[in-house]
């Protein structure tokens, strides 16, 4: 079956790193998405990976390795408004999404 | 605001009403979904339309019934349904249904919880 693992909640610090992993087993592989949800609100796109390698986009990079099935979501000078659900998903050969539950993220000051 | 708007936000029912959930984009897009979002439980698919045409239908339960009058209109038609229907709803478009960069904008959900 298909499969995305990603932990289910992190907490750390305002102004520290924090690392979010998510692993993936699934039929083909089209592309890696992250979405992060504030609590009673819509889920919004924050990246796209189908290569191997880091993106950075301001704060936010997200890495991709596809031999490994595995990507992460690099959150830097976290900010109390990153505390948010950080959802991956991915996209099979046919297209379709298969999701992870989704990680809550608690930033602390 | 995403672009994409859903009422009512909140829906209280009880397992003998009907009731409808609709949704809005105003992106131009030509592909909308219908997902359900349970606590700590991957999103759901539950339909797609791509162009107005239903292309999916995740083996959703027939009390669950769908609308699309048109690519900017999405609606969820509601009876006869159980506690466990209790969810957050959320709708979402595409540029089109296909393709690997296909980015889904969200509406912020329709809350129900089925009495």
């Amino acid at each position: 079956g298909q499969n995305i693992d990603q932990p289910t909640e992190m907490t750390a610090t305002e102004g520290a790193i924090v690392q979010i992993n998510c692993t993936y087993q699934t039929s083909g592989f089209n592309g890696l998405f992250w979405y992060q949800q504030h609590a009673g609100e819509a889920p919004t796109f924050l990246s796209y990976n189908v290569l191997d390698g880091l993106e950075e986009k301001g704060r936010f990079s997200s890495f991709l390795s596809r031999s490994k099935g595995y990507s992460y979501l690099l959150l830097k000078e976290l900010q109390m408004k990153d505390s948010a659900s950080y959802l991956c998903a991915v996209m099979d050969s046919n297209y379709q999404l298969i999701w992870g539950a989704g990680t809550k993220l608690i930033i602390k000051p | 605001e995403t672009g994409v708007t859903q009422t009512p936000r909140h829906l209280v029912m009880g397992m003998t009403n009907k009731k409808s959930l609709k949704c809005e984009q105003h992106l131009g897009h030509n592909a909308m979904y219908w997902y359900k979002q349970s606590a700590k439980k991957p999103l759901e698919l539950m339909f797609v339309y791509n162009f107005k045409e239903q292309t999916e239908n995740n083996s959703v339960p027939s009390r669950f019934s769908p609308e699309c009058p048109n690519s900017s209109h999405l609606f969820l038609h509601l009876h006869t349904l159980q506690p466990e229907d209790s969810a957050l709803y959320l709708c979402a478009s595409s540029q089109s249904k296909d393709g690997g960069a296909n980015v889904l904008t969200f509406g912020a959900g329709s809350r129900l919880t089925v009495l």
